[in-house]
């Protein structure tokens, strides 16, 4: 099974609509990271979680870590067509910011219209 | 936090030949990690390069394979060599946080 499980793996909403996505861990995180991916491109990094409880905005996403749980939620109010995309999470598993990631399955979300 | 140049964005390669890709990083960083994601997939790590020694590579994956230069602490090269089309796939390179905006590679 995979370190790192989201879900859900894709999601189709109406523009407007609020939706979140999850990342599990099944293994102790140390810093845990959003990403959003257009197809075929680089990531683009939106905002990393670090202490339980934590909780962190950006426009109209929010991301949430729930360290007991070692789970993080990633909420978008209102969609828009420029959210659609690949969101990614990925988990530090030791201290330090330069160390690698691991990543989740990914999301794919479409807005529609 | 830190600016990444990677190169080339796209390569279509032949079978049985190698690329290189670079990353140039507008700040020095100890370490580099260099990212593989096959089509469909998510981001797999392939090694870390750190500058003045051998990079360190995961499991699956080999030096013979995906050789990996470090020569200053602002520039790291990743050669995908004797390619398949198994080898296609997007490969990305990372400091810190950052990410490079990808080379996505068709070995046909």
């Amino acid at each position: 099974s995979q370190e790192l499980e989201q879900s859900p793996q894709s999601l189709i909403v109406q523009e407007g609509k609020n939706l979140t996505i999850n990342c599990t861990s099944s293994k102790t995180l140390y810093g845990l990271y959003w990403y959003k991916q257009k197809y075929g491109e680089g990531l683009i990094f939106l905002m990393m979680l670090q202490k339980g409880g934590e909780e962190k905005s950006h426009e109209k996403i929010t991301a949430k870590l729930d360290e007991k749980k070692q789970q993080s939620s990633l909420h978008i109010t209102a969609s828009q067509p420029s959210h659609a995309g690949i969101y990614l999470c990925g988990a530090r598993r030791n201290t330090g910011t330069a160390s690698k990631l691991t990543f989740g399955t990914g999301t794919r979300l479409q807005v529609t219209l | 936090s830190a600016v990444i140049s990677q190169k080339p964005s796209r390569d279509i390669c032949q079978r049985g030949t190698s690329l290189t890709i670079q990353c140039q990083v507008d700040s020095q960083v100890t370490m580099m990690f260099w990212y593989r994601q096959q089509p469909g997939q998510s981001l797999t790590l392939i090694a870390t390069a750190n500058q003045g020694s051998e990079a360190t590579y995961e499991s699956g994956f080999v030096i013979d394979k995906f050789p990996i230069s470090r020569p200053n602490l602002t520039f790291s090269t990743l050669t995908v060599s004797n390619m398949s089309p198994e080898d296609s796939s997007i490969y990305l390179c990372s400091v810190e946080r950052t990410f490079g905006s990808g080379t996505r590679l068709t070995v046909v």
